[in-house]
Formats: structure tokens, C-alpha cells, sequence
């Protein structure tokens, strides 16, 4: 079955950039593009980009534009998601999810989230 | 940017109820609209997506209907797993891909 596994938790400085990884198993990985969805605390489901796990291509939000990076390894099944200058309200949960279904844009399938906390 | 707004924000309910959650579009999204639930730490998982068919293993008292700007999730007669945070998603026209600010189910 499918499953996504998220790198563990961390504790990183305002200004200081982080990398989760996701890594999939279960499917063929090249035939499903991956979200990352962070969630603050106590807030709602917020959408931070989308990457291709067949050739990488990539879209990401406005608000992120130049401040995160997306990338995938097909030989391991991973995909990574680099935020830089991080801020005190980048603090929240790092959520990769899997497309449903080719192409499709809504998620099924959900890593079990990775916590990302921004303190001085 | 789709906005989608969800209510009530709360919703109190006794188990057994028939519970009827709102999502509107700020624009047509057709039917290319997803339902999640979400329980206190745990990841989304999905209800619905083309507005109207049910995820695989998703219960039949969960139901999504509607098109173009209104949708609605119903759920038959409240279980007590059922009791959880609701979110609806829009993937018509993305980037960027959004998501409602949620409906929460909670016990009366």
C-alpha cells in the first residue's frame, strides 16, 4: 500500500533554512505528482507548492516564491521541500500529500507530517 | 486566487444528527472540489473529490453534492469517530491550490 515518510522534527533559528523529505513507497513513483501543505498551530490547511515526480517541474504560490525549493530523487523515491529565511510564523506542520490520481489535484494520500518550529 | 469559505466555523452536535457543512468558491471551480477530515493530530484524509464520489473506504453516510460556486458535505447520522475538523479544497484553478478555513464538528 502506499505510504509517505516524513523526516523528523525540528528546532531551527529565524533567518536559518530547513529540508523535510518525503519518501514514497507503495506505487510508481514517477506517475504521481506531490504537494507539501503546512499547517500552523491551531490554524488551517495551507497549500505551499506542488513538484512533478516525473520530470520536477514545479509550481509554488506567490507568497513563496524564492524563499522555498522542491526537489525529487527518483532513485530513492524522495522528494524534498527547502524553505530558506525562515520566520517565527513559518512555524507549523510540513504535510507532503500524493495526488490521487494522475494528474488529479486532490490528495488521498498524506505523509504523517513533520514539525517545523522557529524560535530564537 | 479561488477563496473558499466555509460555515459555520463550529458546529455543535449530538451523535446521530444529520450535519450539513458549506463550502463556497469566490468563482466556478465546476465540480473540481475535495473534502477532508482532520482529527487532533493527525494528518487530512480525504472524504470526497470531484465534489460528489466518495474516497475509497470513506463511509456512504458521507455525502458531497453541488457545482460551480456551492457545496455541501453531509454526514447521514453523526458517528463518534466523526467528530473532527472539515476542510474543503478547490483544484479548478491553481496554482495555488486552496483550501477553506474549516468547519468544526463538535459534541453538543
Amino acid at each position: 500500500q502506499v505510504h509517505l515518510v516524513q523526516s523528523g522534527a525540528e528546532v531551527k533559528k529565524p533567518g536559518a533554512s530547513v529540508k523535510v523529505s518525503c519518501k514514497a513507497s507503495g506505487y510508481t513513483f514517477t506517475n504521481y505528482g506531490i504537494s507539501w501543505v503546512r499547517q500552523a498551530p491551531g490554524q488551517g490547511l495551507e497549500w505551499m507548492g506542488w513538484i512533478s515526480s516525473y520530470n520536477g517541474n514545479t509550481n509554488y504560490p506567490q507568497k513563496l516564491q524564492g524563499r522555498i525549493t522542491m526537489t525529487t530523487d527518483t532513485s530513492t523515491s524522495t522528494t524534498y521541500m527547502e524553505l530558506r529565511s525562515l520566520r517565527s510564523d513559518d512555524t507549523a506542520v510540513y504535510y507532503c500529500a500524493r495526488e490521487g490520481r494522475y494528474s488529479s489535484s486532490w490528495y488521498g494520500y498524506w505523509g504523517q507530517g513533520t514539525l517545523v518550529t522557529v524560535s530564537s | 486566487e479561488i477563496v473558499l469559505t466555509q460555515s459555520p466555523a463550529t458546529l455543535s452536535v449530538t451523535p446521530g444528527e444529520r450535519v450539513t457543512l458549506s463550502c463556497r468558491a469566490s468563482q466556478g471551480v465546476s465540480s473540481n472540489l475535495a473534502w477532508y477530515q482532520q482529527k487532533p493530530g493527525q494528518a487530512p484524509r480525504l472524504l470526497i473529490h470531484g465534489a460528489s464520489t466518495r474516497a475509497t473506504g470513506i463511509p456512504a453516510r458521507f455525502s458531497g453534492s453541488g457545482s460551480g460556486t456551492e457545496f455541501t458535505l453531509t454526514i447521514s447520522s453523526l458517528q463518534s469517530e466523526d467528530f473532527a475538523v472539515y476542510y474543503c479544497q478547490q483544484y479548478y484553478n491553481w496554482p495555488p491550490l486552496t483550501f477553506g478555513g474549516g468547519t468544526k464538528v463538535e459534541i453538543k
